[in-house]
């Protein structure tokens, strides 16, 4: 039973406009959610977080909205850009269990054309 | 550097053989964990230590899998009598956990692929 999901598997974008990745979760016990990078044969990078407390983080060009009533959350980046081109992973924790461990989606890959 | 670091970068290995996967955290990390990702799949998490408290064992998939983090640093993952369905990248992270509940941030090493022919 997959509690974190990318409905996506891939996204493709031109260069400048806006790439929407989306991700549903169904654990209602997940307070934290994290976007990562992962460039091919590298390890995944932070991003991005938010909080439950919260509705919206933004950083940059980066935007995570947080949509809690219906377990969404997306990430918002514009302008997009050619190096952005990577897989983007939403992971999600509770972290009241005291263990921190992440529960990842399987992954979006974006593409930004030129 | 001062990134998680992770060795062997690659590893094949044939059915039934036991491997050791070998992890060194960021200096002063005291959180460690080990996630695998199968193809087309998400990261899967195995293992987290937190300093010198039991380890989080509830994602290890069989008993064929333990770890070890000796010293509070260095942690070693070892497969036992490996299987196919084993072939996967394992994934090392390490974060401060530092005594606020909001999740430290995990900073991932490149990971080990290993292949089981």
């Amino acid at each position: 039973d997959q509690q974190v999901k990318q409905n996506s598997p891939s996204l493709s974008v031109q260069e400048g406009r806006i790439s929407i990745l989306n991700c549903d979760y169904t654990n209602s016990m997940f307070d934290y959610f994290l976007w990562y990078k992962k460039y091919p044969a590298e390890g995944p990078t932070f991003l991005i977080s938010i909080s439950s407390i919260k509705d919206k983080n933004e950083d940059g060009r980066f935007t995570v909205f947080l949509n809690k009533s219906a377990k969404h959350l997306s990430l918002h980046i514009v302008p997009s850009q050619p190096g952005d081109s990577a897989v983007y992973f939403c992971a999600a924790s509770a972290t009241q269990g005291g263990s921190e461990k992440l529960v990842f989606g399987k992954g979006t890959k974006l593409t930004v054309n030129p | 550097g001062a990134g998680v670091s992770q060795s062997p970068s690659n590893k094949v290995t044939e059915k039934g053989k036991d491997v050791e996967l070998r992890c060194d955290p960021i200096s002063g990390h005291t959180a460690l964990y080990w996630y695998r990702q199968s193809l087309g799949q998400g990261l899967e998490f195995l293992i987290y230590f937190q300093g010198n408290s039991a380890p989080d064992k509830s994602g290890l998939p069989s008993d064929r899998f333990s770890a070890e983090r000796t010293g509070g640093s260095v942690s070693t993952l070892t497969i036992q009598r490996t299987q196919q369905e084993d072939s996967a990248v394992y994934l090392c992270a390490s974060s401060l956990a530092g005594s606020s509940k909001n999740t430290d941030t995990q900073y991932f090493g490149p990971g080990t692929r290993l292949t089981v022919l």
